[in-house]
């Protein structure tokens, strides 16, 4: 069946502008998770979802970040007012349940902000 | 805190040479254990895992046993192949239940034939 999806794959954006990122996950899995990949700071978690609920935030690095699930599914992450620094990969994952099975990552978004 | 060090990188070995890449966590309780790797051009994808103390994962030939006594999870793999070549993360799943993976710095690995 078709794996984690992410779009777009590639956004370039001039400092100050919004971006949204969509998350696709496998069909059925309830959890979902999102991850910023950079030079400077490796691999970081920003937020998890069980089902449409993200019981903790504190993860995301500011409050320009936000993001939302929908009907269990479509995961979007906002960015505002974006920085220099908000460039990276950004990482999508989903499992079955949370702290059940494999987590299947997506391709990922490369944020590069001008 | 939780916490992932893993051995800093780049490390080039010769075609069939013995890879060992180091690992070792600092936690709370006794979390899951995992090796991710990524491909060049590709995304993230779960190589092997461990779920408990002396519990060994393995995968395409590489190994990696979860020891308790010494907080390890060391990558081992008897011949890399040039189709190895990738970066490669430690990970634990974190003391707060919620999932989230924490990730070692990354090891890139070349493999010359």
């Amino acid at each position: 069946g078709a794996g984690v999806s992410q779009s777009p794959s590639n956004k370039v954006t001039e400092k100050g502008k919004d971006v949204e990122l969509r998350c696709d996950p496998i069909s059925g899995h309830t959890a979902l998770y999102w991850y910023r990949q950079s030079l400077g700071q490796g691999l970081e978690f920003l937020i998890y979802f069980q089902g449409n609920s993200a019981p903790d935030k504190s993860g995301l690095p500011s409050d320009r970040f936000s993001a939302e699930r929908t009907g269990g599914s479509v995961s979007t992450l906002t960015i505002q007012r974006t920085q220099q620094e908000d460039s990276a990969v950004y990482l999508c994952a989903s499992s079955l349940e949370l702290l059940v099975g494999e987590q299947y990552f997506g391709p990922g978004t490369r944020l590069t902000v001008t | 805190g939780d916490s992932v060090t893993q051995m800093e990188g780049p490390v080039t070995l010769s075609e069939e040479a013995f890879l060992t890449i180091n690992c070792t966590y600092t936690a709370t309780g006794y979390p899951s254990l995992f090796w991710y790797v990524q491909y060049p051009g590709e995304g993230l994808q779960l190589l092997l895992k461990a779920t408990k103390a002396d519990d060994k994962g393995s995968n395409k030939g590489f190994e990696a046993t979860y020891r308790k006594e010494t907080t390890s999870f060391h990558l081992e793999k008897g011949s890399v192949q040039v189709s190895d070549s990738a970066v490669y993360f430690c990970a634990q799943h974190g003391s707060s239940n919620t999932g989230k993976l924490i990730f070692g710095q990354g090891t890139t690995l070349q493999v010359k034939p």
